[in-house]
């Protein structure tokens, strides 16, 4: 089975801190991709990634960034939080294109 | 950004009812995935459709790849209190040359609850 693993489930940050998001997978998957899902919205898309070291800018980028340096490894950065980013965030990984996306648990960050 | 229009927003059923949800797009789709995600978890693949005309079931769920590739929907026969959740239409637009973008949309989520 496809394992997407997000390093927390619940975090807390103060407003203006730097913020890292974690998320792994274990079956040699070339994309990951980034959301964040709030009530009535589904689930927006932040980042995407097609392999190692490449990226792209999903529907709502502003406000973060992101980092492939390994296969299995995608990470999700918010530079300043703000209050605004509460929600809840979601990681997928998925062999290649047009295929179905595995997800990862949730982390839901509290800025406050 | 591209999104899809998912229906109901909500649904409240007696347990042993059927249940049918949509999704349309003004964009043509090469894919169409359903999704359900329980309270606190992230989303899980339900069922995967990939022709157009393309009916599947997987037990008491059962979604239909729309013709016009611009639409699909997901029925759920004889509901039980465990399909209580959110459920996601998700797929891959494409743009006027047929070619995909990659990007995986959703909707913005059917709630359902199923009373006992």
């Amino acid at each position: 089975d496809v394992k997407v693993t997000q390093s927390s489930r619940y975090l807390v940050k103060r407003t203006g801190e730097k913020v890292f998001l974690e998320c792994v997978q274990d079956m040699d998957h070339e994309n990951m991709f980034w959301y964040r899902q709030d009530p009535g919205l589904g689930l927006r898309l932040i980042y995407f990634s097609y392999d190692v070291k490449m990226k792209e800018k999903g529907d709502i980028p502003e406000g973060y960034s992101v980092s492939r340096e390994k296969k299995e490894r995608f990470s999700l950065i918010l530079e300043s939080a703000s209050t605004n980013q509460t929600s809840m965030y979601l990681c997928a990984s998925r062999k290649k294109m047009n295929t179905e996306a595995f997800f990862g648990q949730g982390t839901r960050l509290t800025v406050v | 950004g591209q999104q899809l229009n998912q229906s109901p927003q909500s649904m409240f059923i007696q347990e042993g009812e059927d249940v049918s949800m949509n999704c349309t797009s003004s964009s043509i789709f090469n894919t169409w995935l359903w999704y359900k995600q329980d309270p606190g978890e992230g989303p899980v693949l339900l069922i995967a459709l990939y022709k157009a005309g393309e009916l599947t079931s997987n037990g008491r769920l059962t979604a239909q790849f729309g013709i016009t590739r611009k639409d699909s929907f997901l029925n759920i026969s004889a509901s039980i209190p465990s399909d209580v959740g959110i459920y996601f239409c998700a797929g891959y637009p494409t743009n006027a040359g047929g070619t995909s973008y990659g990007k995986l949309t959703f909707g913005q989520g059917t709630i359902l609850t199923v009373h006992p």
